[in-house]
């Protein structure tokens, strides 16, 4: 039983266009949540976090969105561009600093 | 440069010989921990460490094994790989003193294939 869910494995958008990636979780204990990107042959990266005490923290082009009453967060990228291609884990955290992740969504930003 | 390094970063081997995949940090966090990925399971935890000589369980630990004997290192062994344990193997740090942030910083990983 999946706590963290990523429905959607694919997602293509246009250069300058907005991404938006999806997460949905189960588990009310969670109570941080973390954006990592990922590119091939690499390690995941860190790109952005909120704690569960926030409904919005933004960074650059990237923001996460976290909606507690439906167990949702969500990640916008705007404007996409060609390297943010990449495959993207959300990843919740529970207790003794455990991170519960999704099972990724690979972004491709069309040039 | 901070970083986390894992060897080897590929692996071929046969079911039942033993191997090791270190893991190695140099920026003095307490917190480790090893991962699998495996296709439409994203990254399951198999075993973490708090700090020297404590180490607990994740969410997959069968047929793993762990130490922790320095602060630096944290090496992953396979007493008896099957081929059910093919899969690309990540190592991850962090502090663990600072509550505003649970960043974990990854290592390369490491592809182990087990015919």
């Amino acid at each position: 039983d999946q706590q963290v869910k990523q429905n959607s494995p694919s997602l293509s958008v246009q250069e300058g266009r907005i991404s938006i990636l999806n997460c949905d979780y189960t588990n009310s204990m969670f109570d941080y949540f973390l954006w990592y990107k990922k590119y091939p042959a690499e390690g995941p990266t860190f790109l952005i976090s909120i704690s569960s005490i926030k409904d919005k923290n933004e960074d650059g082009r990237f923001t996460v969105f976290l909606n507690k009453s439906a167990k949702h967060l969500s990640l916008h990228i705007v404007p996409s561009q060609p390297g943010d291609s990449a495959v993207y884990f959300c990843a919740a955290k529970g207790s003794a600093r455990q991170l519960t992740f999704g099972s990724g969504t690979q972004l491709t930003v069309l040039p | 440069e901070a970083q986390v390094t894992q060897n080897p970063r590929y692996l071929i081997t046969v079911t039942g010989k033993k191997l090791t995949v270190t893991c190695s940090q140099n920026m003095n966090h307490e917190y480790m921990s090893w991962y699998r990925q495996d296709p439409g399971l994203g990254l399951r935890q198999i075993y973490y460490s708090m700090n020297v000589e404590v180490t607990d369980k994740g969410d997959v630990p069968e047929g793993y094994k762990v130490s922790r004997k320095e602060k630096r290192n944290f090496p992953l062994i396979l007493e008896s790989p099957s081929p059910n344990q093919t899969s690309l193997y990540f190592c991850a740090s962090s502090i663990l003193g600072d509550r505003t942030s649970y960043e974990q910083y990854f290592g390369p990983g490491t592809r182990l294939t087990v015919t």
